[in-house]
This record gives structure tokens, C-alpha cells and sequence, in this order.
């Protein structure tokens, strides 16, 4: 059973679009979740962290979060070309005190001019 | 800004080799992490670190694979004798802030041949 699933994409939006990234998970006790940005080979950036339900801001980033229905979203406002990169979506378990971070396969995002 | 540095950033082995890579985690950070990501593929979690101790490992972190944190301050990620199969980005993370958010370093590619 996949533990974090995002669909691999690519989502492809015009500049200054919103693009809507999406993320479920299976683990209903996951307590925490993070959205990673990540540029081909280079290394997860993170961007957004969120474990309330509701929603997150952060500029441009909105983060939701909806524990009932085990999903977790980003928007990203006003989209450049420079944020034409992979995101991932990570979800913290707590295993013997250990949080670990599972990612998921990751969304490809490209905004064209 | 405080970050996670990873060396060398490039690495190339002959297989059976034994390779060993580097890691400063951020300086307060008490969880440390490392994953592994094969090109193309996801994010994967190798083993977490925590009080001096692995508090969890993955599947793929078999006998081949240790780590130590030799002096209070580096992490190293040893893998006994390398297979091909092992090539991959290896990132360490150290967690730390509120949610405990995993913090990346740049990466070592490492390629065995």
C-alpha cells in the first residue's frame, strides 16, 4: 500500500495561473506535512510545513490540509517560470519517537511563458 | 543561514568498493536522516538517527550500509561493498523547528561502476 501518493504529472500552467498540487496519504495518525520543492539534480527544498487542518499561507504557497479525507494540497499563486520543478509531498509519522518523513513520487510542475 | 553539508558532491566507485559519505547536519538539530533517490525515482528513506543511535531503518538498509556519528558533529553514511544497484543521489537531512522539519544538504551523486 503506497504511503503518500501524488500524481507524477507533468502539470503544465501558463504564467501568473494558479496550479494546484495535490497529495493523499494513507496513515490516518501521520501528525505533520511538508511540501518539498526540488529542481532536477538538485536536492528537496522545503517550502511549506502544515499539521493543522485549514489552510497555510506563505506568499505565494497556500497550504491545505484536510485530515478527515487524508489530503494535503498546494497552491502556488501567480505561477513563474521559475517554479517549473518537481514537488513533493512528505508526511511525518511518528514510529518509536523516530519522525520519519515519507516522500511521495512527486508532481511535475512546468509554467510556460 | 544555517544548512546541511554534504560531501564529496560526486563520487565514483568501482563495485565491491567500499565508499563512505559525508554529512555536517545543522549544528542544533537532534534528528538526522538519510535518503537515497535512484534517477527517476522517489525520495526513499534509508535510516534515522537519533541519541547517538539508528532509531529506524528501511528495508534497504541492509548490512552493507552503517552509520556513525564519530565526532558530535559529522554523519557518515558507509556502504561496505558497493553494487551497482547502489547508484543513486544519497541526501542527508537533519530535523529540527517546530515540526521537526527535515532540512536537505546538496547531495552526493554517487556512481558506481
Amino acid at each position: 500500500q503506497k504511503e503518500v501518493e501524488q500524481n507524477s504529472g507533468p502539470l503544465s500552467v501558463p504564467e501568473g495561473a494558479i496550479a494546484s498540487l495535490n497529495c493523499t496519504y494513507s496513515d490516518r495518525v501521520s501528525q505533520s506535512f511538508f511540501w518539498y520543492r526540488q529542481y532536477s539534480g538538485k536536492s528537496p527544498e522545503l517550502i511549506m510545513s502544515i499539521y493543522s487542518n485549514g489552510d497555510k499561507e506563505d506568499g505565494r504557497f497556500t497550504a491545505q490540509l484536510n485530515k478527515a479525507s487524508q489530503y494535503v494540497s498546494l497552491l502556488i499563486r501567480d505561477s513563474q517560470p521559475s517554479d517549473s520543478a518537481t514537488y513533493l509531498c512528505a508526511v511525518k509519522r511518528s514510529s518509536g519517537g523516530s519522525y520519519i518523513p515519507t516522500f511521495g513520487r512527486g508532481t511535475s510542475l512546468i509554467v510556460h511563458p | 543561514e544555517p544548512e546541511v553539508t554534504q560531501t564529496p558532491s560526486h563520487q565514483v566507485t568501482q563495485m565491491g568498493q567500499e565508499v563512505i559519505l559525508r554529512c555536517v547536519p545543522i549544528s542544533n538539530h537532534l534528528y538526522f536522516y538519510w535518503y537515497r533517490q535512484i534517477l527517476g525515482q522517489k525520495v526513499e528513506f534509508l535510516v534515522s538517527f537519533y541519541n547517538n543511535e539508528i532509531s529506524e531503518k528501511s528495508e534497504i538498509f541492509d548490512d552493507q550500509f552503517s552509520v556513525e556519528r564519530p565526532d558530535g558533529s559529522n554523519f557518515t553514511l558507509k556502504i561496505r561493498s558497493t553494487k551497482l544497484e547502489d547508484s543513486a543521489m544519497y541526501f542527508c537531512a537533519s530535523g529540527g523547528g517546530q515540526l521537526n522539519q527535515a532540512f536537505f544538504g546538496q547531495g552526493t551523486r554517487l556512481t558506481v561502476v
